[in-house]
Formats: structure tokens, sequence, C-alpha cells
């Protein structure tokens, strides 16, 4: 089946630091871009990051630049988004969608709060 | 940074069509046309369409898109229940490098 499988969301403090993953399956990974795209409750669509097939270049949203970091595994079919100094606002469902967004994941939460 | 301008929402009669807008600048609509996304309350974003009118295998022929300069369009023909969802825009901005969402709208069918 082909999808994106996403994990790693959880409760964490001000400051600190998460790893997501997004696992996909079903279809050559190593052939196309994958996004990391965000969801605050009750708002609208955010795009994070992005990274390119063979992960020579990355973009990130001014918000987290310095702060997150994209990153994948093809030999793993693995993409991976590093999220330190989080803030509150950071506060959203995770997804990952691959190149146009044909395909998403069912997303994970990642919560900032004290 | 900035992002696309949708009508937060839009309201339509069963069988009705609507028609949906973002608009950009000539570095994210203008520059290589628009994608939409579908989202219902709890699922995940699902593409209707990307640069502009290529619609992926699935999609309903009842959905068309269009661009006219920096201004996209979805259009719903023959509205129906399933229809009721959160509709977003979003497009490459080359100047940002960055893909810029609109803040979605919300399309309600009576």
């Amino acid at each position: 089946e082909v999808q994106l499988v996403e994990s790693g969301g959880a409760l964490v403090q001000p400051g600190g630091s998460l790893r997501l993953s997004c696992a996909a399956s079903g279809f050559t990974f190593s052939n196309h871009w994958v996004n990391w795209v965000r969801q605050a409750p009750g708002r609208g669509l955010e795009w994070v990051a992005n990274i390119k097939e063979d992960g020579s270049v990355t973009f990130y949203v001014d918000s987290v630049k310095g702060r997150f970091t994209i990153s994948r595994d093809n030999a793993k079919n693995s993409l991976y988004l590093q999220m330190n100094s989080l803030r509150v606002e950071d506060t959203a469902v995770y997804y990952c969608a691959r190149d146009y967004g044909d395909l998403w994941g069912r997303g994970t939460l990642v919560t900032v709060s004290s | 940074q900035a992002g696309l301008t949708q009508p937060p929402s839009v309201s339509k009669g069963l069988r009705q069509t609507a028609t949906l807008t973002c608009t950009g600048n000539s570095n994210n609509v203008g520059y290589e046309g628009a994608a939409w996304l579908q989202q219902h309350q709890g699922h995940p974003p699902k593409l209707l369409s990307y640069r502009d009118n290529n619609r992926p295998s699935g999609i309903s022929e009842r959905l068309s898109a269009s661009r006219s300069g920096d201004t996209a369009s979805l259009t719903i023909t023959g509205l129906q229940p399933e229809d009721e969802a959160d509709y977003y825009c979003f497009a490459w901005d080359s100047g940002l490098s960055a893909w810029v969402f609109g803040g979605g709208t919300k399309l309600t069918v009576l």
C-alpha cells in the first residue's frame, strides 16, 4: 500500500526538543521531494520544510529556521524533522506530504506546554 | 511569510455550483500556478488539483481548477453533502523559496 506514516509526536516543555519520523512505503521514496506541513488546533495548514530527492537541498519557513532540521534516509525510506528550542506556537499536528501533496500521512501531534 | 488570500467561507445550495478563489502574486500563483486541497474535519488533506488544472486520478470531474493572472479558482459543480469541507490553495513562492498556503475556505452545502 502506498502510504506515509508519521510518528514521534509528544508533549514537550518549551525549549525542549523532539524528533519526528515519517515512514514511506509502496513507492520509490528516493524519487520524490517530501515536505513537513503543520496544522495548529483549529487553524489552517502551514508548510514547514521540504527536502530534495537526494537530500542535497532543503527549504524552511522563516519561523523555524535555525531551530528545525529536515533530513531523510533513502535507504530506510524515512523522513525526519529534528525540532529544537520548541515554542508554544509550534503546537500542531505535523504531516509529511509527498511532492505537490499528492500523498499525505495521518499526522502526529506535537504539544508544547509547561 | 505572506500567504495566499482565500475567502473564509462560502455557502451554496445542494446541486448548485461553488467557485472558490485564491489570490497571490507573480512570485507564487502567477509563477507556477496553484494547487488545491480538500480537508474534512479530523482527516488529513487530499489533493484535488495541482499546477492549475491537473487532476489526480480518482478526483471527481465535478471539480475543475483554473487561473487568471495571480488568482486561482476551484469550481465545484453539482454540490453534494460530501463536498462540505475546508479547501486550501497553495503555491511555490519563487521569491521566498517556500510553499505558501491560503488561510482556507470553509464550504457549506445548504
